[in-house]
């Protein structure tokens, strides 16, 4: 079936530096990939996404980028806080399909003072 | 957001027994979600609903059913629960329009422990 990989498993940053998390997807069809914050015990929380017309997307420290040909996009997080600390996951959605919907196995970053 | 709220919070049950996980939104949104949470394996997407009266499976649907009589509930029922069924569950909900038009809002979770 479909699936979506996600890299690495965990992550561990200096303050300040930046951190990379990697989504690999397998069905060509998707055609819009949001990225979830997921702190200890708390929900989901929407904190970027992007579409497949556009291959990079910013807001403030976090930057989304996306490689159809390759069918993979990364998260960018630059200068990154203690706040950040938290579960990363990423999804590849079918715009016009609610049954298909395939998250990543999730990132552990973590942000060391 | 206090707008889609899940109870039980936390449940401890048996295995073999039926159990009703609930999810209720007050923004009357068309689309919403139950998703599983495991290590390992992220959130994976058990049943959705369109609108009242209309859900469909999702990734992982097998020992689930829904229903969707109100646009503002959809009750989640394990009716013989199993092991394999402990997880988080987190429903979800958005409003109108194509996947990407709007985000979902993910409800609190409900943790569920079957022994």
């Amino acid at each position: 079936g479909e699936n979506v990989e996600q890299h690495p498993s965990t992550l561990s940053v200096q303050e300040g530096d930046s951190a990379v998390i990697k989504c690999t997807y397998s069905d060509s069809a998707s055609n819009y990939f949001p990225w979830y914050k997921q702190e200890l015990g708390k929900r989901p929380q929407l904190i970027i996404d992007i579409r497949s017309n556009v291959g990079e997307k910013k807001d403030q420290r976090i930057a989304v980028t996306l490689n159809k040909t390759a069918k993979h996009f990364s998260l960018h997080i630059t200068e990154t806080q203690p706040e950040d600390s938290a579960v990363y996951f990423c999804a590849a959605i079918l715009y016009s399909s609610a049954s298909k919907i395939i998250f990543g196995s999730g990132t552990r970053l973590s942000i060391r003072p | 957001d206090a707008g889609i709220t899940q109870s039980p919070r936390y449940k401890i049950t048996e295995t073999g027994r039926q159990v009703t996980l609930m999810c209720h939104q007050t923004w009357s949104h068309s689309y919403m979600f139950w998703y599983r949470q495991d290590l390992g394996h992220g959130l994976r997407l058990i049943y959705y609903s369109a609108a009242a009266d209309i859900t469909d499976k999702g990734e992982v649907p097998d020992g689930y059913v829904v229903s969707r009589s109100k646009t503002e509930n959809f009750p989640l029922t394990l009716e013989s629960a199993t092991r394999s069924q402990t997880s988080v569950y987190f429903c979800a909900s958005k409003g109108q329009g194509g996947l990407g038009d709007q985000p979902q809002h993910f409800g609190d979770g409900t943790r569920l422990s079957i022994l």
